[in-house]
C-alpha cells in the first residue's frame, strides 16, 4: 500500500548480526516484487527483486524470500555493517500498465 | 550522466511563490515518476508518464501542483502559490516500462518560508 503520512518503524540491530526486514503487500495479483535501500539525503537505490515463480532469491549478503499464500515479502542482509544502516522499501506490481506501490518503509539502524 | 538528474538539488523560496522542478530520466526510459518525500517518511506517489502522456495523476495533492514531459524525456514538476506544507523532498524516477525497476534521483530539496 501507499507510504503517505506515517513515520517509519526502526529495526536496530547489532553490527555483524543477520537483519530481517519485512513487508507486507495488498494486492494478491501482484506478480513483481522490489526492495530499495535509500540512505541519508540520496534517493532510493535498487537492491534486489523477485518475480512471482520464485519464493527465494539471493544477492550479495541479501536475500529475499516471497510467501505469496499471506501476501509477504522479507529481505535478509548476513553480517549486517554500518554502511546497512538506511531505509528500506518494498515495492509491488502486477502485469500490466501499472507502476510500483512502495511500502512504507522500514529504517534499519545499525550498532556498532 | 548516466542517472536520473534533478534539478535543483535544494531550492528555498517564500510562501506564495511557484516553483518549477526538473527531472532528466534514464536515456531510453519511457515511464517517469514524480514523489513527495516528507522528513522521517515513506514515498508519496504524485504522478507518473508512459511516454508524454499521464495515465494517473491522482495523487497531485491539489490543483496547484502540475506536471508535464516533453519528447519522452525531460519532466518538470510546478508548484504554484507554494505553501509551507509543501516543504519535503520531491523524487523523480524512471523506467524502461512500468512494470520494471524504477531508479530514482536524488532529488530536489524544497523549503518554503
Amino acid at each position: 500500500g501507499e507510504s503517505v503520512g506515517l513515520h517509519l518503524p526502526t529495526l536496530s540491530v547489532q553490527e555483524g548480526d543477520n537483519s530481517i526486514i519485512n513487508c507486507a503487500y495488498s494486492n494478491s495479483a501482484s506478480d513483481y516484487f522490489i526492495w530499495y535501500k535509500q540512505e541519508s539525503g540520496k534517493g532510493p537505490q535498487f537492491i534486489i527483486d523477485i518475480r512471482s515463480n520464485m519464493d527465494k532469491r539471493q544477492g550479495q549478503r541479501v536475500t529475499v524470500l516471497l510467501n505469496k499464500t499471506v501476501k509477504h515479502l522479507s529481505l535478509q542482509i548476513a553480517a549486517t555493517q554500518p554502511g546497512d544502516s538506511a531505509v528500506y522499501f518494498c515495492a509491488d506490481s502486477y502485469s500490466g500498465n501499472t507502476p510500483l506501490v512502495f511500502g512504507k518503509g522500514t529504517r534499519l539502524s545499525v550498532i556498532a | 550522466g548516466a542517472g536520473v538528474s534533478q534539478s535543483p538539488s535544494n531550492k528555498v523560496t517564500e510562501k506564495g511563490k511557484d516553483v518549477e522542478l526538473r527531472c532528466d530520466p534514464i536515456s531510453g526510459h519511457t515511464a517517469l515518476y514524480w514523489y513527495r518525500q516528507r522528513l522521517g517518511q515513506g514515498l508519496e506517489f504524485l504522478i507518473y508518464f508512459q511516454g508524454n502522456s499521464a495515465p494517473d495523476k491522482s495523487g497531485l495533492p491539489s490543483d496547484r501542483f502540475s506536471a508535464e514531459r516533453t519528447g519522452e524525456s525531460v519532466s518538470t514538476l510546478t508548484i504554484q502559490r507554494t505553501q509551507q506544507e509543501d516543504s519535503a523532498v520531491y523524487l523523480c524516477a524512471s523506467s524502461f516500462g512500468v512494470n520494471q525497476p524504477q531508479h530514482f534521483g536524488d532529488g530536489t530539496r524544497l523549503s518554503i518560508l
